[in-house]
């Protein structure tokens, strides 16, 4: 079946430094992959969305690539803020089939940002 | 767009009672999902709908769960005879479709079973 593994957190990081936080997946077909942010006290988040192999998907100075080649979708970030202390998770939609868009999730990484 | 809701937020109960939880999608959304969380853990799928039709459940479901969805507007999420391994954030997502959709989930219900 389908699966996700997210690096090993939780990471923490000073202000304007750089973030990497890697993410692998393994499906059948053509996923839709995702992050998604949880901040504190709030409920999940869309972050960043690629729909197929090549795209990359940016939002907030966030940015990830869809790997196909080494079935990767990791998420970068030139220099974090305090505000983007949260838990991050990385995501693949279903590519079809009666699961079709059903969501399987990496274990999240939780990112602490010092000032 | 008041986006999705939750209620309760919060439960508490004892071990074998029944309990349920409520969810109202974004209103044109025709796809519901339920997922459950646990602590340190991503969400992971339980169920969806497609407007009332209930096209997949997760093996993580068992008969103690069931869902519904009627007339495809809210739904909700019963659990009979809890058990302490039910206590978790189950969570509640609707999209406008499949595929590259967005999900927009809701806050979540916690619950705690003594």
């Amino acid at each position: 079946g389908n699966s996700v593994t997210q690096m090993e957190g939780p990471v923490t990081l000073s202000e304007e430094a750089f973030l990497t936080i890697n993410c692998t997946y393994t499906a059948t077909g053509y996923p839709s992959l995702f992050w998604y942010v949880q901040y504190p006290g709030e409920g999940l988040q869309l972050l960043l969305k690629a729909t197929k192999a090549d795209d990359k998907g940016s939002n907030k100075g966030f940015e990830a690539t869809y790997r196909k080649e080494t079935t990767s979708f990791h998420l970068e970030k030139g220099s974090v803020q305090v505000s983007d202390s949260a838990v991050y998770f990385c995501a693949l939609g279903n590519a079809g089939g009666t699961s079709y868009g059903k969501l399987t999730f990496g274990q999240g990484t939780i990112l602490t940002v010092h000032p | 767009d008041t986006g999705v809701s939750q209620d309760p937020r919060h439960k508490i109960t004892k071990r074998g009672q029944n309990v349920t939880f409520r969810c109202d999608p974004i209103s044109e959304h025709n796809r519901l999902y339920w997922y459950r969380q646990t602590l340190g853990q991503g969400p992971e799928f339980l169920t969806y709908f497609q407007n009332e039709a209930q096209l997949e459940k997760s093996r993580l479901l068992s008969d103690r769960f069931s869902a519904e969805r009627p007339k495809g507007s809210f739904s909700t999420l019963e659990i009979q005879r809890t058990e302490q391994g039910d206590s978790a954030m189950y969570l509640c997502a609707s999209s406008l479709g499949a595929g590259s959709y967005e999900q927009y989930f809701g806050p979540g219900t916690r619950l705690t079973v003594t």
